[in-house]
């Protein structure tokens, strides 16, 4: 069976300083690696994915994640945060294992960006 | 295209009532999710539709809950008789078939805020 262990459930950081958020999933298939953002009183949206190819995956605001499959990790990164930024980040993943489109989420990482 | 649309975006119920929240998915679309946000459980998909079938309920808590999809635009998710555990954010989400460029994304609706007090 495929899981999701999100290592942090709160990350606190300052504004301007890098963050790094932490995924590592388990699956016995081959993989699909999404990273969603889901702001206040939001639902979510994808910020990022990793389906094949280039294992470093960039988002258009600044995100990037790296896809590790020796240590099963999906990991997302910024160089540089923002107070926009503050959101809860939900790492997934899909696999084609019996033939259906079915993600399985991670339980989420609130990050809470300090001026 | 509006993305995918959900009502109400609130309600609030009394235990024992019957509540229905709906969905339009995004056109062309053929896959069709339920989830359910709360704190205690995080995100749980509850139910997804193939092409308007019903193809993997087991999320479903209880046979309280049920959902439909009587066309391609519409699916409703409904809980009778309603009780405060229920209380959640549910979403809905759809994609498009497993193949075509832009696969496997799942977009979300805004979601329906429950409170069964």
């Amino acid at each position: 069976a495929q899981s999701v262990t999100q290592l942090d459930s709160q990350v606190p950081v300052f504004e301007e300083a890098p963050v790094e958020l932490r995924c590592n999933y388990s699956s016995s298939v081959s993989v699909y690696l999404f990273w969603y953002v889901q702001y206040p009183n939001q639902g979510l949206q994808l910020l990022l994915k990793y389906l094949s190819g280039s294992t470093l995956v960039e988002s258009i605001n600044g995100f990037e994640a790296e896809f590790n499959k020796s240590q099963t990790s999906f990991h997302l990164r910024k160089p540089s945060v923002h107070i926009s930024d503050t959101a809860e980040y939900f790492c997934a993943v899909s696999s084609l294992s019996g033939g259906y489109n079915k993600l399985i989420f991670g339980a989420g990482t609130r990050l809470a960006v300090h001026p | 295209d509006a993305g995918v649309i959900q009502s109400p975006r609130h309600e609030v119920t009394e235990m024992g009532q019957e509540v229905t929240l709906r969905c339009k998915p995004i056109s062309g679309h053929d896959y069709l999710f339920w989830y359910r946000q709360t704190m205690m459980r995080g995100l749980e998909l509850l139910i997804y539709f193939n092409n308007n079938v019903p193809i993997d309920d087991s999320g479903m808590p209880e046979d309280r809950f049920s959902a439909k999809m009587p066309n391609a635009s519409f699916s409703t998710l409904k809980i009778q008789p309603s009780e405060p555990r229920d209380s959640a954010v549910y979403f809905c989400a759809s994609s498009l078939a497993l193949g075509t460029g832009g696969a496997y994304e799942q977009y979300f609706g805004p979601g329906t805020r429950l409170t069964v007090t």
